[in-house]
């Protein structure tokens, strides 16, 4: 059974750089079979998808944050980062990372960690 | 980018009820199109894929249909735990986005 859990900073100061990491266990996030992504939600607002990474290495973002946002894999420690620079008060909310399964053109995100606050403030 | 509506944005309902969900998108996602349960706190979890298959493991009284643009997802008898947060979510085209969520409360 696969575990997701994220962790980082809870508090970022306005224009520095949000890092958080995503810990997996029970899967690898080099597997053929998985990809990984990062959602975000904003206090009372929709989820909000933020990019994936395939089990090549390449990955897609949002076109909203392209210009900000970094997501990585790191093999020797089994984890998936997440990167996020010049944040101010929009980037405070819950962070997420999952599981993606792709199957037949859909990508299930099929397993979530229990999300992470951000608060971006001074 | 696709744009995905939900109605209604929040449901009374009572325990046995059946209920239904409508989620809308502004371009054809095919079947592309997951439903997903969130309970205050916790993170969402995924209920039906391809808009109408069922995780495994989990209670019939959930279903889902459609295809193109128009979705529906159907609690048959709500039971006391399906009191939450439902987001519909398409999956056919970059970016992936998620309707605004429908809260269901108890009557």
């Amino acid at each position: 059974q696969v575990h997701l859990q994220e962790s980082g900073p809870g508090l970022v100061k306005p224009s520095e750089t949000l890092s958080l990491t995503c810990t997996v266990s029970g899967a690898s996030v080099r597997s053929g079979s998985y990809y990984w992504t990062w959602i975000r939600q904003s206090p009372g607002m929709r989820l909000e998808w933020i990019g994936l990474i395939d089990d090549s290495g390449i990955t897609n973002y949002n076109p909203s944050l392209l210009s900000r946002v970094t997501i990585s894999a790191d093999t020797s420690d089994n984890r998936v980062s997440l990167r996020l620079t010049s944040v101010t008060s929009a980037d405070t909310a819950v962070y997420y990372c999952a599981r993606v399964r792709p199957v037949g053109g859909n990508f299930r995100f099929d397993s979530w960690g229990p999300g992470s606050l951000v608060s971006v403030s001074a | 980018d696709v744009q995905v509506t939900q109605s209604p944005s929040s449901l009374s309902a009572s325990v046995g009820d059946r209920v239904t969900i409508t989620c809308r998108t502004s371009q054809d996602v095919e079947n592309f199109l997951n439903w997903f349960q969130q309970k205050p706190g916790e993170a969402p979890r995924l209920l039906i894929s391809d808009a109408s298959t069922l995780e495994a493991g989990l209670p019939s009284r959930f279903s889902g249909s459609g295809s193109g643009t128009d979705f529906t997802f159907t609690i048959s008898s709500l039971q006391p735990e399906d009191f939450a947060t439902y987001f519909c979510q398409q999956t056919h085209h970059f970016p992936i986005s998620f309707g605004q969520g429908t809260r269901l409360d108890i009557k």
